[in-house]
């Protein structure tokens, strides 16, 4: 079957404007979570649904970052009013549970802010 | 705090020189270990999962192992295929979140 799809996989966006990303994934996975990565750095997380409920979004950096999962699938996370401290790369992950089941990844979609 | 750190940062290696690569962690319950291989521009590959203390987990020249305050991936014999940015990272039971290492990019020359 297919693996986490992500789209766009490149954007860029002047400073300001509003930006949609979105996030397919694997068919049947419950949950489903967002990371922000930076250039070297390992993935920060952002936040996590189970189904279509999102159990923790402790990790958003601001309000002008929201998540969406309204069905229990497909999933996008928008940014409101970016600022260039907002380029980076945004990976989704799916995961048939929560718990002890490992996380399976997109391949990301590259933010760049100008 | 639950925290990951991983060492060395960068490791340059010659085909078939074997070696170790470590992550550090400190997590309020252990709710699992994740090892990964991330390629450029591609998002991580899972590898392993470790649960306990003890256990060991392989996959052709990767082999995983966990104490309670680390975890290695040893590399036996790497080939110039194996270079890659390797990622560790925990998580506790509170939640569905993992705590990732800054990963430890792996050259291997032929």
């Amino acid at each position: 079957g297919a693996g986490v799809s992500q789209s766009p996989r490149y954007k860029v966006a002047k400073r300001g404007q509003d930006v949609a990303l979105r996030c397919d994934p694997i068919s049947g996975h419950v949950s489903l979570f967002w990371y922000q990565q930076a250039l070297g750095q390992g993935p920060e997380f952002l936040t996590y649904f189970q189904n279509e409920a999102q159990l923790d979004k402790s990790g958003l950096p601001s309000d002008r970052f929201f998540a969406e999962r309204p069905e229990g699938s497909v999933s996008t996370l928008k940014i409101q009013r970016t600022q260039q401290e907002d380029s980076a790369v945004y990976l989704c992950a799916s995961s048939s549970d929560y718990s002890n089941q490992p996380q399976h990844f997109g391949d990301g979609t590259r933010l760049s802010i100008l | 705090e639950d925290q990951v750190t991983q060492s060395p940062e960068a490791l340059r290696l010659q085909e078939g020189e074997s070696s170790s690569l470590n992550c550090s962690y400190t997590v309020s319950g252990l709710r699992g270990l994740f090892w990964y291989r991330q390629d450029p521009g591609k998002g991580p590959e899972f590898l392993f999962t470790l649960y306990s203390a003890g256990e060991e987990k392989e996959k052709e020249r990767l082999k995983a192992t966990l104490t309670k305050k680390e975890s290695f991936l040893h590399i036996t014999a790497p080939k110039p295929e194996d270079s890659a940015t390797y990622l560790c990272a925990v998580g506790d039971n509170q939640g569905g979140k993992l705590i990732f290492g800054q990963g430890t990019e792996l050259s291997v020359k032929p």
